[in-house]
């Protein structure tokens, strides 16, 4: 059983569309992420939810819209793609650095977005 | 603001050879986790080691471990006996707002 799962994989679309990348994770976890990963492979945060409550917002554009239904997902939907989109995306769930927990990052496997 | 700097975008080394990978951050915070993961050309994200700031004995794990230097917020991977499959991005990263260094490109040779 996978412990974080994104779908799709592999998004290949136009400039202009709008599409979806789902996140579940199955550990139980309150926290969850999403990152960016560019071209130059750095790792950017661009949203955290903790039980279904946005936490951290990074300087992301408004056309990237995070929506959490549980705590147990966290889908990213982007409007109106363009070129710079482009990317790895990462979702990745955590549990709170306290009581002994260390705060790791789960991660899915990422999925690589193309905008034509 | 929480920073994490990696300083060597790209390294190499022979098979079966030792190498460290640097790493330095700043943070405010008190109570703070350190770790090391591993990106592989398969993209997966893999935990490599990690390190409680609070405590002073190193963290190892098999033929990874690290040299953490609290005072001067600095956070090593030593990597020995290196093996063809630890070729990867490695990147520093750090709790509670978990932020990556920009990452070190291994390569091993054979």
């Amino acid at each position: 059983d996978t412990a974080v799962s994104q779908t799709p994989k592999y998004l290949v679309t136009q400039m202009g569309n709008d599409k979806s990348i789902k996140c579940e994770q199955n550990l139980g976890h309150d926290t969850m992420y999403w990152y960016k990963q560019d071209s130059k492979k750095f790792l950017k945060i661009m949203f955290s939810y903790n039980n279904k409550e946005l936490i951290i917002n990074e300087t992301v554009p408004n056309r990237f819209s995070p929506k959490s239904p549980d705590k147990a997902h966290l889908n990213l939907h982007i409007n109106s793609l363009e070129l710079g989109d482009s990317a790895v995306y990462f979702c990745a769930s955590s549990r709170p650095l306290a009581g002994g927990d260390t705060g790791e990052l789960f991660f899915g496997e990422g999925s690589r977005l193309t905008v034509l | 603001a929480q920073t994490v700097t990696q300083s060597q975008p790209e390294m190499s080394v022979q098979e079966a050879e030792t190498v460290t990978l640097s790493c330095t951050y700043d943070t405010s915070e008190n109570n703070y986790y350190l770790f090391w993961y591993k990106q592989p050309p398969s993209r997966q994200m893999i935990l490599v080691i990690r390190q409680e700031a609070y405590k002073q004995q190193n963290a190892t794990e098999n033929r990874f471990s690290v040299n953490f230097q609290k005072a001067a917020k600095s956070f090593s991977l030593k990597i020995s006996d290196s093996q063809l499959g630890d070729t990867a991005m490695y990147f520093c990263a750090f709790t509670p707002k978990v932020t990556f260094g920009t990452g070190t490109k291994l390569q091993v040779i054979p």
